[in-house]
């Protein structure tokens, strides 16, 4: 069964300290991976789109990397706004999209 | 330029009812697709439209079903709705390959 999986669950960090959020998927035919930031009664916001290993990508404080089976997304000297839910998506090669359960990040100041 | 817009932002039913959420694509995105997220989890897929054509469905049962409009808006309907459809339900909308999606902020809906 194709499925995508994030750790860990939940993740408290004090400010300035850098982490790594996990995304390990097996599914057929990869056709991108994505990484949102869901806020509390938000939709979705989009970071960013992942299509090949070895890609990078970054954006401010957060920087995607992708291997053949897992996608990290490298959080650097964060700051307590930077706390939200951070899912993970593939797209498989059948337009299916499955999204992990996500990873809840919390920076204390 | 517009974001996805969702409409209503919250609904009650009874079980047995039905229901239809309306979405607003971003301009110019031909692909809208729409999940549910029950709290605590991730959104599920329930489908994908592509230029008015279901281009991808996740493991919903048929009385999920939905439109796309040639302005590319969007609709989902859910028929006899039973208690566990209670969830956000969101949209999104991207330009296609290539491109990342952008979501609505969801309706959330409660049957009772």
């Amino acid at each position: 069964e194709d499925q995508v999986t994030q750790s860990p669950e939940a993740l408290r960090l004090q400010e300035g300290e850098s982490s790594s959020l996990n995304c390990s998927y097996t599914v057929s035919g990869l056709r991108g991976l994505f990484w949102y930031r869901q806020d509390p009664g938000k939709g979705p916001e989009f970071l960013f789109t992942l299509y090949s290993a070895g890609e990078e990508k970054e954006k401010e404080r957060l920087k995607a990397t992708l291997t053949k089976k897992e996608s990290f997304l490298h959080i650097t000297a964060p700051k307590p706004e930077d706390s939200a839910t951070y899912l993970c998506a593939v797209r498989e090669r059948d337009d299916k999209i499955i999204f992990g359960k996500g990873t809840r990040l919390h920076i204390l100041p | 330029e517009t974001g996805v817009t969702q409409s209503p932002t919250h609904l009650i039913k009874t079980r047995g009812q039905q229901v239809t959420l309306r979405c607003s694509s971003q301009s110019g995105h031909n692909t809208v697709s729409w999940y549910q997220q029950a709290l605590g989890q991730g959104p599920q897929f329930i489908f994908q439209y592509y230029r008015e054509e279901e281009n991808g469905r996740g493991n919903f049962p048929p009385r999920f079903s939905g439109l796309q409009f040639p302005n590319y808006s969007s609709e989902l309907n859910v028929n006899a709705l039973e208690l566990d459809d209670s969830a956000l339900y969101l949209c999104a909308s991207s330009l296609g390959d290539g491109h990342g999606y952008t979501f609505g902020s969801g309706t959330r809906l409660t049957v009772v």
